[in-house]
């Protein structure tokens, strides 16, 4: 299995500023995902962070918003822009594809990053 | 990826099995049924995984109809640690292919009972 790491792992931010959400992994992964929890709701995807290449996005999740940066094969950030109350959730990274392994099969998950917004 | 359905909201006693039960009636040859569970405050967990054949591991079971419509996942003895949301998911694996993305639904949260 892989150990995901999120830094934060919480924050509180004011209105119209940024936040980066950095995930590090502690082996190389081919694919990694952005997902959104908002409060008592269940996991939305956000995006595919692509290495060398821009971001994959969902519907109703643009790149102004949320970009996305993946520099290697394990490591990725997450930036919420300008944000707003309506951005108060957990922020999750996500992994598959292990290098090594037959493990496209599971996507394993980070601790989440909770951010709430004032 | 194919929708699909479940309960809400499921109890079970101690030490008794948890059957939890999904509907993906429009499920493609294809795709695979996954099971994941979300412990409060904690990122999801994988559990098993399968295509048309049931699965065992040591956290559960996996039957799937034959006819692939619907699954139930069977934790054998439940323990109060096993109280979450359970998420049924299909998807079709791609090696490297972006559909390896997981869609969760709404998932079923399971009250284990003292």
């Amino acid at each position: 299995s892989a150990v995901i790491s999120q830094k934060p792992s919480r924050d509180i931010c004011q209105r119209g500023t940024s936040l980066t959400i950095q995930c590090q992994v502690d082996s190389q992964v081919t694919m990694m995902f952005w997902y959104r929890q908002q409060p008592g709701q269940s996991l939305t995807l956000i995006a595919t962070a692509n290495q060398g290449s821009e971001a994959t996005y969902e519907s109703g999740f643009v790149i102004d918003k949320f970009p996305i940066s993946r520099p290697n094969l394990t490591f990725s950030t997450l930036t919420v822009s300008n944000m707003s109350p309506e951005d108060s959730s957990i922020y999750l990274c996500s992994v598959s594809g292990l290098a090594g392994g037959s493990s496209y099969n599971e996507q394993f998950f980070g601790p989440g990053t909770r951010l709430t917004v004032l | 990826d194919a929708k699909t359905t479940q309960p809400p909201s499921m109890d079970c006693a101690e030490g008794r099995a948890a059957n939890l039960p999904c509907n993906h009636s429009t499920i493609s040859g294809n795709e695979y049924v996954y099971w994941y569970r979300q412990i409060h405050s904690q990122g999801p967990q994988y559990i098993i995984h399968g295509l048309k054949n049931n699965e065992t591991n040591e956290m559960a079971s996996l039957i799937i109809t034959e006819d692939r419509k619907s699954s139930t996942l069977i934790l054998p003895h439940a323990t109060l640690r096993d109280t979450a949301v359970y998420y049924c998911i299909v998807r079709v694996v791609n090696y490297g292919g972006a559909t390896n993305k997981l869609i969760f639904g709404t998932g079923t949260l399971l009250a284990v009972q003292p």
